[in-house]
């Protein structure tokens, strides 16, 4: 199993430009997210899907959005980069947890580097 | 490698002590906390995890205890190695689809 792939790795753009974020998983998750990483701020959720269709927002969604049309793929779209976009981001899936509801512990890819100018 | 976090709090061990991370909740309604591992430029890793009926839970090498009258909870690391070198992350759910991170603990062996 590859696991979470992300693609690219690397990305600058610059302000006012549109671009997607791609992940995919092997694993069968239900359960998708998309985080970005600022220095000392941890990772903010900004959207998740619990299954193909379904999609929600997270802490930070101002300014991405997300489509989830197979288990697989869950890409997050930059409508109109802003230099306050300048993050790392992650994709994570996850299990439904057994029992309790809820989701179990998620799998991160490597994430984007993203530099908007 | 990409370094995140710059200005976390560290913690600074000795290679063959143990390390003792904590980590302090908000949400009294959380009941599913999360350990998680991120090594420069590389994507969080899943370490152990706990539910709030439980206050223990061991695994190889690690223990993460939690207090949900003080709403605490920490991460034991025995024989601390270089290869732990690393941000440690928290992380909390109320048994929804929102989990939510704290800010991190680097954590530095020395040799």
């Amino acid at each position: 199993n590859a696991g979470v792939t992300q693609t690219p790795k690397f990305q600058v753009l610059k302000t006012g430009q549109s671009m997607t974020l791609q992940c995919a998983q092997d694993m069968n998750h239900e359960y998708m997210s998309w985080y970005r990483q600022d220095p000392g701020m941890g990772l903010r959720l900004i959207h998740y899907s619990v299954g193909a269709g379904i999609t929600d927002q997270g802490e930070v969604p101002n300014g991405y959005n997300v489509s989830r049309s197979t288990t697989e793929d869950f890409p997050l779209r930059l409508l109109s980069a802003a230099p306050s976009q300048t993050s790392v981001y992650f994709c994570a899936s996850s299990q439904q947890a057994s029992g309790s509801g809820g989701i179990g512990p998620a799998y991160f890819g490597p994430g984007t580097r993203l530099t908007v100018t | 490698g990409e370094s995140v976090g710059l200005h976390l709090p560290t913690l600074s061990v000795q290679e063959g002590d143990n390390s003792i991370i904590n980590c302090a909740y908000s949400n009294s309604a959380s009941d599913y906390f999360i350990w998680y591992k991120q090594e420069s430029g590389k994507g969080p890793q899943f370490i152990i995890d706990i539910r709030s009926n439980m206050d223990k839970r061991q695994g190889q090498r690690v223990t993460v205890l939690l207090n949900k009258t003080v709403k605490h909870l920490s991460l034991q690391i025995a024989a601390t190695q270089p290869g732990d070198s690393a941000v440690y992350f928290c992380a909390e759910n109320n048994g929804g689809f929102k989990t939510i991170f704290g800010a991190g603990t680097r954590l530095f062996v020395k040799a």
